[in-house]
């Protein structure tokens, strides 16, 4: 089965910009979608296919894919992006949906 | 406003039963594809289910097939999960969600909470 890899844990001073990797086997083939949950909260959508942004999503938020890596970049961090952030493709030979183990974002 | 409100969760012994209904609203229901997804307590998301607009395709992840049925009804605007032979390790919380045209999960729930436990 795919299997995503992400870092357990970012640290970002705020103001500054924060980048979540999520690693795969020729990752750049697939769709990646990332999303953004908070304590106690329902996930929420912030990245789809790749690096388009769903409305209501601030511009700071961007994604991108390429080779065995996609990234999700937060600039101009503020303290309220303090989350957990995953990432997911859909696995065309199992027709599963794939989630990476997550990363917590902590602002400093 | 799109919607959707699971319910059913509950405390259930090891080897039981649960349902799990999800009720939605602000949206045509009936032309979007939809998930279940679930979150044991403080680990990462896990994706359990999938069923078609018109129900006829269904997926299943691994540590659901065989014990997890998918269904919904378009005429009433609501999926279900039906558990069988409940383990500790499904203690979670159960997640709705709405599949976008990528394949993206574009709207979710706030979660129902099943517990295992004897």
């Amino acid at each position: 089965s795919y299997v995503l890899t992400q870092p357990p844990s970012v640290s970002v001073a705020p103001g500054k910009t924060a980048t979540i990797t999520c690693g795969g086997n020729n990752i750049e083939s697939k769709s990646v979608h990332w999303y953004q949950q908070k304590p106690g909260q329902a996930p929420v959508l912030v990245i789809y296919y790749d690096s388009d942004r769903p409305s209501g999503i601030p511009e700071r938020f961007s994604g991108s894919n390429s080779g065995n890596t996609a990234t999700l970049t937060v600039s101009r961090v503020e303290a309220g992006d303090e989350a957990d952030y995953y990432c997911q493709v859909w696995d065309r030979s199992s027709d599963h949906k794939v989630f990476g183990g997550g990363t917590k974002l902590t602002v400093l | 406003e799109v919607q959707l409100v699971e319910s059913g969760g509950g405390l259930v012994q090891p080897g039981g039963s649960l349902r799990l209904s999800c009720a939605a609203s602000g949206f045509d229901f009936s032309y979007y594809e939809m998930n279940w997804v679930r979150q044991a307590p403080g680990k990462g998301l896990e994706w359990i289910s999938y069923i078609n607009t018109v129900g006829i395709t269904i997926y299943y992840a691994d540590s659901a097939k065989g014990r997890f049925t998918i269904s919904r009804d378009n005429a009433r605007n609501s999926l279900s999960l039906q558990m069988n032979s409940l383990r500790a390790d499904d203690t979670a919380v159960y997640y709705c969600v709405r599949e976008g045209n990528l394949r993206e999960l574009d709207y979710w729930g706030q979660g129902t909470l099943v517990t295992v436990s004897s």
